[in-house]
């Protein structure tokens, strides 16, 4: 089967740091994708790791090890507009398809 | 032009009726896909079209047929929907089948009565 583990809620306040795991097991990986979603809005790309390492972008960053079958996505000074879902999605063997965990909401606290 | 546009906004149907939602992209991409969401859920995915040519059918109902006129277009016809059908319905498009960054447009929120 193929599966993506998150946690379905985090809870931080403004100006911390929070960070969401995302363990997968899926029968074929070419990456792991991140995604931001508002309620209301659209899923918006945020990162994609393809190689073992850290990425960072501002005051994201998103790292992997394809050897544990992990990632996560780090936020950095988190702001209130950062309250939102957030879905880790792998990369599989059918081109294409990209499979989402089931998404952890982040509410950012004054 | 880096967005992905999709129309109508809203739609509510029938049972009975026939509709069909559009999305458009003009990045050059070529792939483009559709999904359906439903709150608190992560976005399903239905169809992926790669230049032009349906590549993935998620065994979706034969009610959702999508289409692919052009590089740039995508379309999905709804016929005889069933209220579980409603939903968001999101298109998305990408560089190539493979990639793992795909851009979404702001979806077509579905209620079928």
């Amino acid at each position: 089967g193929q599966s993506l583990e998150q946690p379905s809620e985090v809870t931080a306040v403004e100006g911390a740091i929070v960070q969401i795991n995302c363990t997968y097991q899926t029968s074929g990986f070419y990456g792991l994708s991140w995604y931001q979603q508002h309620d209301g809005g659209a899923p918006t790309f945020l990162s994609y790791n393809a190689l073992d390492g850290l990425e960072e972008t501002g005051r994201f960053s998103s790292f992997l090890s394809r050897s544990d079958s992990y990632g996560y996505l780090l936020l950095q000074e988190l702001q209130m507009k950062d309250s939102a879902s957030y879905f880790c999605a792998v990369v599989g063997n059918q081109g294409g398809k990209l499979i989402f965990g089931q998404g952890t909401e982040l509410s950012v606290k004054p | 032009d880096t967005e992905v546009t999709q129309t109508p906004k809203h739609l509510v149907m029938g049972m009975t009726n026939k509709k069909s939602l559009k999305c458009e992209q003009h990045m050059g991409h070529r792939a483009m896909y559709w999904y359906k969401q439903k709150a608190k859920k992560p976005p399903e995915l239905m169809f992926v079209y790669s230049y032009e040519k349906l590549s993935i059918n998620e065994s979706v109902p034969s009610r959702f047929s999508p289409e692919c006129p052009n590089s740039s277009l995508l379309n999905l016809h709804l016929h005889a929907l069933q209220p579980e059908d409603s939903a968001l319905y999101l298109c998305a498009s990408s560089q190539e089948a493979a990639g793992g960054q795909q851009f979404f447009g702001p979806g077509t929120r579905l209620t079928v009565l």
